[in-house]
């Protein structure tokens, strides 16, 4: 596609629930990135693919957290468990990877604990 | 690690110049790269700086040193729709992006 993809747009879940958010980069795009980001704060760092494989997952914040990517293209990030600190802007991001290039970033995922 | 500082916040009137600063400790640096991020939306790429000196492109200049580990973004003949946050980033290894907090700019009439 012509940019970066992002499903749902919004999700609302009960605490307890697991979800799964979609990220559909730019073709041909090798790295990707998920970001969180609260009201009113910064980028949180989650994890980055370069291919398939994740060369940096320090930033996922408990093992309720994890992602994968398939065929070097689509990644999902699911939350297990979800807890209501949980509830922020999730935002995936790709680009051209090594060298490093500008990230493209998706519309974000709103995700409401309830 | 990587250590990315910026200020929290900056107020400027219409038609004015505004500089931000960043610095930053880290550990393995391929860049700096400057987001801008309006309200509810996606952050969009404004600048890249690789090498030492004055990047230039319309209103926005970027500026870089790498021994002193620390960048600036200039907005020049600010407008009210350039009220948005300013994100730092410093691109890492294996081509990883590494933000800062962000600078929310607010321009009064």
């Amino acid at each position: 596609g012509a940019g970066v993809s992002q499903s749902p747009s919004n999700k609302v879940t009960e605490k307890g629930k697991d979800v799964e958010l979609r990220c559909d980069p730019i073709s041909g795009h090798t790295a990707l990135y998920w970001y969180r980001q609260s009201l009113g704060q910064g980028l949180e760092f989650l994890i980055y693919f370069q291919g398939n494989s994740a060369p940096d997952k320090s930033g996922l914040p408990s093992d309720r957290f994890s992602a994968e990517r398939t065929g070097g293209s689509v990644s999902t990030l699911t939350i297990q468990r979800t807890q209501q600190e949980d509830s922020a802007v999730y935002l995936c991001a790709s680009s051209p990877g090594q060298p490093v290039h500008e990230a493209f970033f998706g519309q974000g995922t709103r995700l409401t604990v309830v | 690690g990587q250590n990315i500082d910026q200020p929290t916040e900056m107020t400027a009137t219409e038609g004015a110049i505004v500089q931000i600063n960043c610095t930053y400790q880290t550990s393995g640096f391929n860049g700096l790269f400057w987001y801008q991020q309006h309200a509810g939306e996606a952050p969009t790429f404004l600048s890249y700086n690789v090498l030492d000196g004055l990047e230039e492109k319309g209103r926005f200049s970027s500026f870089l040193s790498r021994s002193k580990g620390y960048s600036y973004l200039l907005l020049k003949e600010l407008q009210m729709k350039d009220s948005a946050s300013y994100l730092c980033a410093v691109g890492g290894s294996w081509g990883k992006l590494q933000f800062g907090a962000g600078t929310q700019v607010v321009v009064t009439p």
